[in-house]
This record gives C-alpha cells, structure tokens and sequence, in this order.
C-alpha cells in the first residue's frame, strides 16, 4: 500500500540558509500535518492543512512557512534556520481530518551547522 | 487542550517478561488515544488506537490497552517482551473533532536478554 512520501530523507544546511521539506500524502488524503521531534524530544505539532487551505497552527515559528497544492502534497520552507532548528520533520495524512487512517511519513532529518 | 503524561522515560524489562509502558492523560472531551512506535531513524509507526466502544484496545505485534476514563489512563502492555520490541514508545491523544495530535515525552524501552 502507498505511504506518505517525505524528501529529501535528510538534509544539511548552514545557519541562515533556506530549506524546502515536501511531503506527499497518501493518494485520494487531503489533510496534511506537520510535526517537529528534536533530538530526544517528544513530536510537536506545527501545522496543517485540509483541502488546500492551513486548518490549524501550533509551534511554528514565523521563519516556517507551508502550503498544500494542487495535488494535496505540501512543502514546508524554513528560512534563516538556526542550529535549533536540527530535528526529525514528519508529515502525516489523513483523509478529512479524520483520525481515522492517520499515518506518518518516515520524516526528513534536518541537520543545522 | 489536551496533555499526555507518560511515567518513565526508561524501562528495562527481560525477554518473555510482561510489558507496561504508562500513559495518563488529560482532556476536557472524550479523547482518542493514540500508542505509537519509533524504532531508531525511523518514522512513527501505529500500535493501536482507541476512538469508541471497546475500551480494550488490540494492536499490532502483540501489544494491546485498555482506557480507563476513570484512571485517565491508557497504560500499554505485552505479555511477553520480545528483543525486537525495544524502542521509542509514545502515547498520544486528541480532542474529538480536532485532529492535532499532543505526544507525551516518550518512553524508551529495552529488552534485556
């Protein structure tokens, strides 16, 4: 069965530098979340979307932005990161915001220097 | 809003020993619990999930819990551990209607042989 596809799977960037995370749902989902795990950290949530348009925020900060296209995949773009940013970035889909056939995506790694 | 505690953020049980990782939880509606699996550089991956009716919960690999609205709980347990269950456990919970998820801290498991 199709999963939620996460790329890259990991990623390294320097302090102030931009990163661009894609998250492809599984097909026929429209919500999309996002989550943040730092290291030894428990996932935080950070936004969503459903059908196209942002449903929730949580802890993102004002350097994050994310969308969802056309085709229900979204990108999560982090401008300036900082060293504190260095986390598993997961995205998770569902279909009508149901908790119902909830799943996660293996994550992209992001490493700050 | 929602919260999640989970006693012990390390467990050591031995193999063929009896599993019980603990999760409280705190919500002003009734809430879908979540137990979820993070095996190293890996995504989270679904154990079981209670939403309505039966408050004992059957998951996969031979773990099951049971909701305790009286207790706030939502412990997880397996009869008899197994080496390929030592890793990242979380419980997690959600408002009915609102599809956030709120994690606990985690707890790490590890099998002793």
């Amino acid at each position: 069965a199709a999963g939620v596809i996460q790329s890259p799977r990991h990623l390294i960037k320097e302090k102030r530098e931009t990163a661009t995370l894609k998250c492809y749902p599984i097909p026929r989902h429209d919500t999309v979340y996002w989550y943040q795990q730092g290291p030894g950290q428990d996932p935080q949530f950070l936004i969503s979307f459903y059908e196209k348009m942002q449903s929730d925020k949580g802890s993102i900060p004002d350097r994050f932005s994310a969308q969802q296209f056309s085709d229900y995949h979204s990108e999560l773009n982090m401008s300036s990161l900082e060293l504190g940013d260095s986390a598993l970035y997961f995205c998770a889909s569902t279909k009508g915001g149901s908790l119902y056939g909830y799943t996660f995506g293996s994550g992209t790694r992001l490493t700050v220097v | 809003a929602q919260s999640v505690t989970q006693l012990g953020s390390h467990v050591s049980v031995s193999e063929g020993a009896l599993v019980l990782l603990r999760c409280n939880y705190s919500s002003s509606v009734p809430p879908y619990l979540f137990w979820y699996v993070q095996y190293p550089n890996q995504g989270l991956q679904l154990l079981l999930k209670y939403t309505t009716g039966a408050t004992l919960v059957k998951g996969i690999n031979g773990f099951e819990a049971e909701f305790k609205k009286s207790e706030t709980s939502f412990h997880l347990t397996k009869p008899s551990a197994h080496m390929s269950d030592a890793a990242e456990y979380f419980c997690a919970v959600s408002d009915r209607g609102n599809e956030k998820l709120t994690f606990g801290t985690g707890t790490r498991l590890t099998i002793i042989p």
